[in-house]
């Protein structure tokens, strides 16, 4: 089983639809967990952290749910300036601040 | 956000050659973060680069092929050595964001091709 898996995609969604796309991971020791964006041939650039509380930025949504874990992030009136690929990575935890990466959730918002 | 800069950001070199890449924070910092990004694929950490001692290397690399330096708390590089096709993909450096953020950035990531 990989550590962290994520559903490939692609998602194909019009514009000003609702997407989520959920993670999960195998590390119990993960404490901190990030949503990167990335666009083709680009590093990845954080979107958002995800909390135990749960984490509200504009259209976005991330959640967390330890005792399953997962995590989730709700993507609110996709715009075309969506289109990308979503990582989940949690950090590795026990002391451990690199991060671990999964696949990617391939989003193309359609006009 | 700490701002990060790689150089080169590609290259195409020849199979059995070395290549050097470095990468410059505009801040001090403690971890430096070396991962690869093999075509279509997700980030592989290589390495964690500490100022001040040796790097620490996940399973399946080795510092033979995966040279690490560390001189200082801005600077870092990675030489993939005795380069083979399967070498090539983008290598990113990443590094902790200041300690309130709780945050990883990450280079612009160099190119590379390996013929």
């Amino acid at each position: 089983r990989k550590e962290v898996e994520q559903d490939p995609g692609p998602f194909n969604v019009p514009e000003g639809a609702t997407v989520a796309f959920n993670c999960t991971y195998s590390n119990s020791a993960s404490q901190s967990f990030f949503w990167y964006r990335q666009d083709c041939r680009k590093e990845p650039k954080l979107l958002m952290s995800v909390y135990s509380s749960g984490n509200e930025d504009g259209r976005f949504t991330a959640q967390l749910n330890r005792a399953s874990q997962y995590i989730s992030l709700l993507i609110r009136d996709s715009k075309l300036s969506d289109s990308a690929t979503y990582l989940c990575a949690p950090r590795r935890g026990a002391g451990r601040r690199a991060l671990t990466f999964g696949s990617g959730t391939r989003l193309q918002v359609q006009p | 956000s700490a701002v990060i800069s790689q150089k080169p950001s590609r290259d195409i070199c020849q199979r059995g050659t070395s290549l050097t890449i470095q990468c410059q924070v505009d801040s001090q910092v403690t971890m430096m973060f070396w991962y690869r990004q093999q075509p279509g694929q997700s980030l592989t950490l290589i390495a964690t680069a500490n100022q001040g001692s040796e790097a620490t290397y996940e399973s399946g690399f080795v510092i033979d092929k995966f040279p690490i330096s560390r001189p200082n708390l801005t600077f870092s590089t990675l030489t993939v050595s005795n380069m083979s096709p399967e070498d090539s993909s983008i290598y990113l450096c990443s590094v902790d964001g200041h300690a309130s953020t709780d945050t990883q950035y990450f280079g612009p990531g160099t190119r590379l091709t390996v013929l």
